[in-house]
């Protein structure tokens, strides 16, 4: 067992829907990163979250930090949303070496 | 704010060529990292540094090596290029654990 995993790994939408994915995790310490990497591109990232829940544009994440598990929200896809998402999180806080979860591969089509 | 500049964005070595990927940051971040990315696979960390004169081994550490003399930068270096070694190479920095990683655009390195 992974010690972070994502679901779905695969999702494909309508543009327009509103997108839910998961990351649960069994190591770690009370941090999370949600990546976005789109398809040949680099790597950026949306939120780092240690509690409660952050927005930015429709874009929206959540964390409980007790059930060691968080949601990244798209509201209103669309196809530019497109892309893989990874979550991750840092093994300690000596080495803020991440793990990563194996992402979410998004398909929003027109 | 440049953020994590790595360079080159391309290239392409032949079989026991060695050749160095630059990442510099101008955020004062101690923690960098070096992963690879392998086609249709997550990221797998190579070497990383918890601040100037320290760095340690990763997961995937052969055939590469690094250094951090200063702040700023931590370049990777590849002796006697495999094909083993073909990759999208990120550099990626933070500050602290409770803060934002920052990651370089990428270096796609093909050995032939």
């Amino acid at each position: 067992k992974n010690e972070v995993e994502q679901s779905p790994q695969n999702l494909t939408a309508q543009e327009g829907e509103f997108i839910t994915i998961n990351c649960s995790y069994s190591v770690g310490i009370s941090a999370l990163h949600w990546l976005q990497q789109h398809p040949g591109g680099g790597i950026v990232s949306l939120f780092m979250l240690s509690s409660g829940k952050k927005k930015h544009g429709r874009l929206i994440a959540t964390i409980n930090i007790q059930e060691k598990h968080s949601s990244l929200h798209i509201t209103a896809s669309h196809p530019r949303d497109s892309a893989v998402y990874i979550c991750a999180v840092p093994r300690d806080g000596a080495t803020n070496k991440l793990i990563f979860g194996t992402g979410t591969l998004l398909a929003v089509q027109p | 704010n440049a953020g994590v500049t790595q360079t080159p964005k391309f290239r392409i070595l032949k079989i026991g060529q060695s050749m160095t990927l630059q990442c510099a940051q101008d955020m004062n971040h101690n923690y960098m990292y070096w992963y690879r990315q392998d086609p249709g696979m997550g990221l797998k960390l190579i070497y990383y540094s918890v601040g100037a004169g320290i760095t340690d081994k990763g997961e995937v550490p052969n055939g590469y090596n690094v250094s951090r003399s200063t702040t700023e930068d931590f370049p990777l270096r590849l002796e006697l290029a495999a094909p083993s070694q073909t990759s999208v190479y990120f550099c990626a920095s933070t500050w602290s654990m409770n803060t934002e990683a920052f990651f370089g655009q990428g270096t796609r390195l093909t050995v032939v």
